[in-house]
């Protein structure tokens, strides 16, 4: 079993939607969670970073953290075409530490 | 704005030719600098970690005379492909750590190896 596993899409919705992506891992361990944004040909940009379980808000995205499930979600409110990316999780235990990346979601918001 | 410089954005050349790719931190002290390999359609795979003034540490599998970096100082670090060649074509990406801020990556290299 991977460290994380991440459903690799592609997702393709409708401007407007709401988009759920998620991720699962197996290491209890893990205490930082972030997402990162990743568009074509350049590197993944931090979203949102979480710490231990729990919701957290920024805009129209929202981080939920379920570590008893070993979960996490990204939610994203009234998607726009500039929200088109690669979507990628990462957990690692220490704030500082090498991260685990999932495979990332293609996601695609059709105007 | 950015937070960490990477430089070139993209590569081409012959096989056998050394790359030099560099990651520079603009607003904090990079004592520690992560190196990524991502293959297309692939997740982010750690290939070393560079600590500022030593010795880097080179993940298993990964060839550590292929793949040379250094990290002289608190500003740079670099990774020299040596002799490339086509099975190493790949989107090298750096991230800076060891400060407030380590989760800052640069836009990465494409390297394409003919």
């Amino acid at each position: 079993q991977k460290e994380v596993e991440q459903d690799p899409g592609p997702l393709s919705v409708p401007e407007g939607a709401i988009v759920s992506l998620n991720c699962t891992y197996s290491n209890s361990a893990f205490q930082y969670f972030m997402w990162y944004r990743q568009y074509s040909r350049k590197g993944p940009e931090l979203l949102m970073y979480t710490y231990s379980s729990g919701n957290k808000e920024d805009g129209r995205f929202t981080a939920q953290v379920d570590k008893s499930s070993k979960y996490i979600s990204l939610f994203i409110r009234d998607s726009q075409p500039s929200d088109s990316a690669t979507y990628l999780c990462a957990m690692s235990g220490g704030s500082q530490g090498n991260l685990i990346f999932g495979k990332g979601t293609k996601l695609s918001v059709k105007p | 704005g950015a937070v960490v410089s990477q430089h070139p954005s993209w590569v081409i050349c012959k096989s056998g030719t050394s790359v030099k790719i560099e990651c520079r931190s603009l607003d904090f002290q990079a004592t520690t600098m992560f190196w990524y390999r991502q293959f297309p359609k692939q997740s982010l795979m750690l290939m070393a970690t560079s600590n500022e003034g030593s010795k880097a540490t080179y993940e298993q599998g990964v060839e550590k005379d292929k793949f040379l970096i250094n990290h002289a100082s608190l500003t740079l670090s670099t990774l020299t492909v040596t002799s490339a060649h086509p099975e190493d074509s790949s989107f090298y990406i750096c991230r800076l750590g060891g400060s407030n801020q380590p989760q800052h990556f640069g836009d990465g290299t494409r390297l394409s190896i003919l």
